[in-house]
């Protein structure tokens, strides 16, 4: 089943905050984030392995809570670059990823 | 490195012809690929599971009749469109993996059928 990300939009200004929750129904191996920008290819952000893991890649970092199926990745002082959809996508210990429902995230100056 | 690779990048076709889009892993071999589709505004859609050497596995509600692919080395998977039709355009888009499970996406292929 597709995870469930919330919320589906959100406009920031440059140099506001925003998190971006991730919910899955079924137990995640691990959880991958991507960035997708209009009309290009998803672009890979990090990997979280271990259940309450964070990780963090520039300002963008990112937790997992393994019993709570759920991840969230976090923005922090955002950039006009951090514009795009963002999607979790689960491994569910299968090699195969599972695309969230996606957050498009819009920053204005 | 893990570059992954997408030819055509954009396709038009008449309905009822097939389409062929190649993904090529360029400076890694690939023990499994993937092929997505996404339509607009909607999220990445597994549509199969390739391996060197042996058949694909599709995922529920795709039909591998009309989507056949073809991994016929380490570096190249190829997915053809058989007789395509309107709604089968979309983006088309393959990712490639090499003993982690991180995937590495090719740019995509936009089709439209017309």
């Amino acid at each position: 089943q597709q995870p469930v990300q919330s919320p589906q939009a959100v406009i920031l200004r440059e140099g506001e905050d925003a998190v971006i929750n991730c919910s899955s129904s079924k137990a995640l191996y691990s959880v991958h984030w991507y960035r997708q920008k209009h009309g290009e290819a998803p672009v890979f952000l990090m990997i979280l392995l271990k259940g309450g893991e964070q990780k963090g890649h520039e300002k963008i970092s990112a937790s997992f809570n393994e019993k709570k199926q759920q991840s969230s990745l976090y923005l922090t002082a955002s950039q006009l670059s951090y514009s795009g959809t963002y999607f979790c996508a689960p491994n569910f210990g299968n090699e195969k990823l599972t695309f969230g429902t996606g957050t498009r995230l819009t920053i204005i100056p | 490195g893990a570059v992954v690779s997408q030819h055509p990048s954009w396709v038009i076709c008449k309905s009822g012809t097939s389409v062929k889009i190649e993904c090529r892993s360029l400076d890694f071999q690939a023990t499994t690929m993937f092929w997505y589709r996404q339509f607009p505004k909607q999220s990445l859609m597994l549509m199969a599971t390739s391996n060197e050497g042996s058949k694909a596995t599709y995922e529920q509600g795709v039909e591998k009749d009309k989507f056949l692919i073809n991994h016929a080395s380490l570096t190249l998977s190829t997915l053809t469109v058989t007789s395509a039709h309107p709604e089968d355009s979309s983006f088309y888009i393959c990712s490639a993996i090499a003993g982690t499970e991180t995937q590495y996406f090719g740019p995509g292929t936009r089709l439209l059928v017309l």
